[in-house]
């Protein structure tokens, strides 16, 4: 138990469908993240956000929407996704948005799309 | 552009056995961290090394900072089932915010 709790664990949409994932932390941290990781690819950082601004948008489609409404819960918003989207999706939290802090990660929503 | 490569991508052995695994780059970080993920699983921080020439002991895992900052890696002794996962550094690269990472390597220890 890493103190990220990532639902669903498993997801399967059309492309033509809107669905979202939910992540949320209880370690009080002021840093959480989105990763997409595909296999044999290195993480890929989505969205970064600190004391819920957005700081970091690493040209993400818009098809991917990011909602931080507090420092404990991050939000992903799918819609209209493309079969190369299927991958693990990974929340994680830090105490800070440097790079020397530790990454906590929740065990991830497989996502994958028809 | 900042490239982590981690090689063997792949590696299976029987319990027992000592195995490195390596994580090299042509560009300088200022620290280098570890991390473990297993099936189903986020990944989750084994070390950091900071220093240059730096070594790190975690039970039976060693891990090795290189001299110069641009390579690292990980043996593990008398490996066990339990030791089975993906393998990935990510690198801080001065001046930028972003983790670099490797894209792993997949270790199974068979019984």
């Amino acid at each position: 138990e890493t103190g990220v709790t990532q639902t669903p664990r498993h997801l399967v949409m059309g492309m033509t469908n809107k669905k979202s994932l939910k992540c949320e932390q209880h370690l009080g941290h002021n840093a959480m993240y989105w990763y997409k990781q595909s296999a044999k690819k290195p993480l890929e950082l989505m969205f970064v956000y600190s004391l819920e601004e957005r700081v970091e948008n690493n040209s993400v489609p818009s098809r991917f929407s990011p909602e931080c409404p507090n420092s404990s819960h991050l939000f992903l918003h799918l819609h209209t996704l493309q079969p190369e989207d299927s991958a693990l999706y990974l929340c994680a939290s830090s105490k800070g948005q440097t790079t020397n802090e530790k990454l906590f990660f929740g065990s991830g929503t497989q996502l994958s799309v028809l | 552009t900042q490239l982590l490569e981690q090689s063997p991508q792949f590696l299976s052995i029987q319990e027992g056995e000592n195995l490195t695994v390596y994580c090299n780059s042509s560009s300088v970080f200022s620290s280098l961290q570890w991390y473990r993920q297993e099936p189903g699983e986020g990944p989750v921080l084994l070390v950091t090394v900071v220093t240059g020439g730096e070594v790190k002991k975690l039970k039976r895992l060693t891990f090795q900072f290189g001299d110069a900052r641009k390579d690292s890696s990980l043996h593990i002794t008398a490996a066990q089932p339990g030791d089975t996962g993906l393998y990935l550094c990510a690198g801080e690269w001065d001046s930028n915010y972003q983790l670099i990472w490797g894209a792993g390597t997949k270790l199974i220890i068979k019984p």
